[in-house]
């Protein structure tokens, strides 16, 4: 079993729907979590990073972590076509080894 | 965030030469800086994770004597690809790690093509 599962895609939703991106894993030692958006031909750029449990909310993005179902999901509310991009979530334990989803597709159409 | 450069960006080089990657945290220091090697529409691949003052620990496969890694400072890692193959032709992506949150920054990426 993978540490982490992430759902390929490719999702496409049109400009201004909310799209749930999310990933499981199966290390309850986990408590770092983090979502990266890469651009095709381009170094991931952290989005959201969250610790330990809870939600975390920055503009059109909200981060959320269940530790107890070992899921974290990632929304993005009015979502526009420079959204359309590779979304990877990845977490760690203690800091020194992190474990990447393999990433999810998305395609936001005009 | 944080802001992490990497040079070149893009690097064409002839098979058998060697190729250095610089990766710089401009603006925090980072101990732990890593490397990554990505495939077309693949997920990142850990090579090796490189500690500052410390010799670089690689992931298994990856071969130390060919992907050497420098981590002199706290803001620099260096990745020299030696004696080239059109086989190390990719996508190379190092970060860098801020503490105390561990969170990792990407810097951009430097694409090599080995002719």
């Amino acid at each position: 079993q993978k540490e982490v599962e992430q759902d390929p895609g490719p999702l496409s939703v049109p400009e201004g729907a909310i799209v749930s991106l999310n990933c499981t894993y199966s290390n309850s030692a986990f408590q770092y979590f983090m979502w990266y958006r890469q651009y095709s031909r381009k170094g991931p750029e952290l989005l959201m990073y969250t610790y330990s449990s809870g939600n975390k909310e920055d503009g059109r993005f909200t981060a959320q972590v269940d530790k107890s179902s070992k899921y974290i999901s990632l929304f993005i509310r009015d979502s526009q076509p420079s959204d359309s991009a590779t979304y990877l979530c990845a977490m760690s334990a203690y800091g020194n080894q992190f474990y990447f989803g393999t990433g999810t597709s998305l395609t936001v159409i005009p | 965030g944080a802001v992490v450069s990497q040079h070149p960006s893009w690097v064409i080089c002839k098979s058998g030469t060697s190729v250095k990657i610089e990766c710089r945290s401009l603006d925090f220091q980072a101990t732990t800086m890593f490397w990554y090697r990505q495939f077309p529409k693949q997920s990142l691949m850990l090579m090796a994770t490189s500690n500052e003052g410390s010799k670089a620990t690689y992931e298994q496969g990856v071969e130390k004597d060919k992907f050497l890694i420098n981590h002199a400072s706290l803001t620099l890692s260096t990745l020299t690809v030696t004696s080239a193959h059109p086989e190390d032709s990719s996508f190379y992506i190092c970060s860098a790690l801020a503490v105390p949150s561990y969170e990792q920054y990407f810097g951009p990426g430097t694409r090599l093509t080995v002719t």
